[in-house]
């Protein structure tokens, strides 16, 4: 089982709609969770994090934790096609630790 | 600006040359890393350092050197050890004072080709 899993895609939504990426962690002890956005051969670049069970909310985007299923969730809302890209989830496993483990990405195609 | 820089963009070598790759910050981050990405494939850790003068292995750290003289700068060298050293190479960087939360800010990247 990989230590942070996600669909690698790629996954379609058209424009305006929700685009919903999922991923999951194996460390029931993992502390904080990031998204990451890298378009095609660029850098990530830090979407947000979070790290409390919840929702966060920054602007379209809203992160998703619960600890109990072990699952981070992104939403972003009203996607555009500037939004295309490959979307990475990292995960810090130990409080004190700075060290983050990705997943491999999904790639995120916003149709017009 | 404050940022982290990368040089060179793109790199091209032999085989069995090595090669240092450039990785400066001014954000005052205490703690720098290495990450290789080879296509469709996540970012796996090289190195990483927490502090000047101190560096620890990260998951493939065989066939790569690192040195952390400076809080503002760590060069990584690709040696001939590597077997496959072609990749995209990413340096970040992360403030480790609130020991909760390390979100790491990445530099441009160096695309390096070895023939």
């Amino acid at each position: 089982q990989k230590e942070v899993e996600q669909n690698s895609g790629p996954l379609s939504v058209p424009e305006g709609a929700i685009a919903s990426l999922n991923c999951t962690y194996s460390d029931r002890g993992s502390q904080s969770f990031f998204w990451y956005r890298q378009y095609s051969g660029k850098s990530p670049e830090l979407i947000m994090f979070i790290y409390s069970n919840g929702d966060k909310e920054d602007g379209r985007f809203t992160a998703q934790l619960n600890k109990a299923s072990q699952y981070v969730s992104l939403l972003i809302r009203d996607s555009q096609p500037s939004d295309s890209a490959t979307y990475l989830c990292a995960v810090n496993k130990h409080f004190g630790n700075e060290k983050l483990t990705f997943g491999t990405g999904t790639r995120l195609t916003i149709i017009p | 600006d404050g940022g982290i820089t990368q040089s060179p963009k793109y790199l091209f070598r032999k085989e069995g040359q090595n090669v240092t790759l450039s990785c400066e910050q001014n954000l005052n981050h205490d703690a720098m890393y290495w990450y290789r990405q080879d296509p469709g494939q996540g970012l796996r850790l090289i190195y990483y350092s927490q502090i000047v003068n101190d560096f620890q292995k990260g998951d493939i750290a065989e066939g790569y050197s690192v040195s952390r003289e400076k809080k503002e700068s760590f060069p990584l060298t690709v040696t001939s050890a590597q077997k496959n050293p072609t990749a995209f190479y990413l340096c970040a960087s992360s403030s480790i004072l609130d020991r909760a939360i390390h979100e790491q800010y990445f530099g441009p990247g160096t695309r390096l080709t070895v023939t």
